[in-house]
């Protein structure tokens, strides 16, 4: 089955304590990114990579890093961790940049 | 940044009734991407249309681009409870990453 798939599912944690969110795909797509989901703001891109060793930043990319070391996973970084990254977190991949995109099941991060 | 803007922000129709939501941009767009995310849920790709003045149907749903490639808009005829849910627009901005809509909200009364 062609899906997306993201661990955790669900993270209380503390300020300071790094964390990895893992995001991989099946359908060796190119293309893979990472959003941010908040009440108000809608979706808003953390970073993208259109292919293996290549990332760039979108429109929210502060306190966040990520690496595409494999072409099925793109796993997001948060080095240390601020309440203001509570947030709902989507993983998504399309075959390429222009491609409609397929998103992961999400991940809700709570940071106290 | 570049923003889509889209409308309304939410939106309750009784069953049977039909719904349009709308997206507009203040720069021409490369393509337009539409999305449903059920209460819950993740985003689920609908559409993606590509030319000026472009119209695509899935059943009940229309989608249309514009003309200027600056705005489009999905339709619900005759709506169903199943179709609650967000529904988000996402453009792109010449070739910049994709931008999302804030979405509307759609509450289907039976």
């Amino acid at each position: 089955e062609a899906q997306v798939t993201q661990n955790p599912r669900y993270l209380i944690t503390v300020t300071g304590k790094k964390l990895t969110v893992t995001c991989s795909q099946n359908m060796n797509h190119e293309y893979m990114s990472w959003y941010r989901q908040d009440p108000g703001l809608g979706l808003r891109q953390i970073y993208y990579s259109m292919n293996v060793e290549v990332t760039d930043k979108g429109d929210v990319p502060e306190g966040y890093k990520v690496s595409r070391k494999e072409k099925r996973n793109f796993p997001l970084i948060l080095e240390s961790p601020s309440p203001n990254q509570t947030s709902l977190y989507f993983c998504a991949s399309s075959q390429d940049r222009p491609g409609g995109q397929y998103f992961g099941p999400g991940t809700r991060l709570t940071v106290t | 940044g570049q923003q889509v803007m889209q409308i309304p922000q939410y939106q309750h129709v009784q069953e049977g009734e039909d719904f349009t939501t709308y997206c507009n941009s203040s720069t021409t767009l490369s393509n337009i991407q539409w999305y449903k995310q059920r209460p819950g849920g993740h985003p689920v790709f609908l559409i993606q249309l590509v030319k000026s003045g472009e119209v695509k149907k899935q059943k009940r749903l229309t989608f249309q681009f514009g003309e200027a490639k600056k705005n489009s808009s999905l339709h619900i005829t005759a709506t169903q409870t199943t179709d609650v849910g967000t529904y988000f627009c996402a453009g792109r901005p010449g070739n910049t990453p994709l931008v999302f809509g804030k979405g509307t909200r759609l509450s289907v009364i039976a």
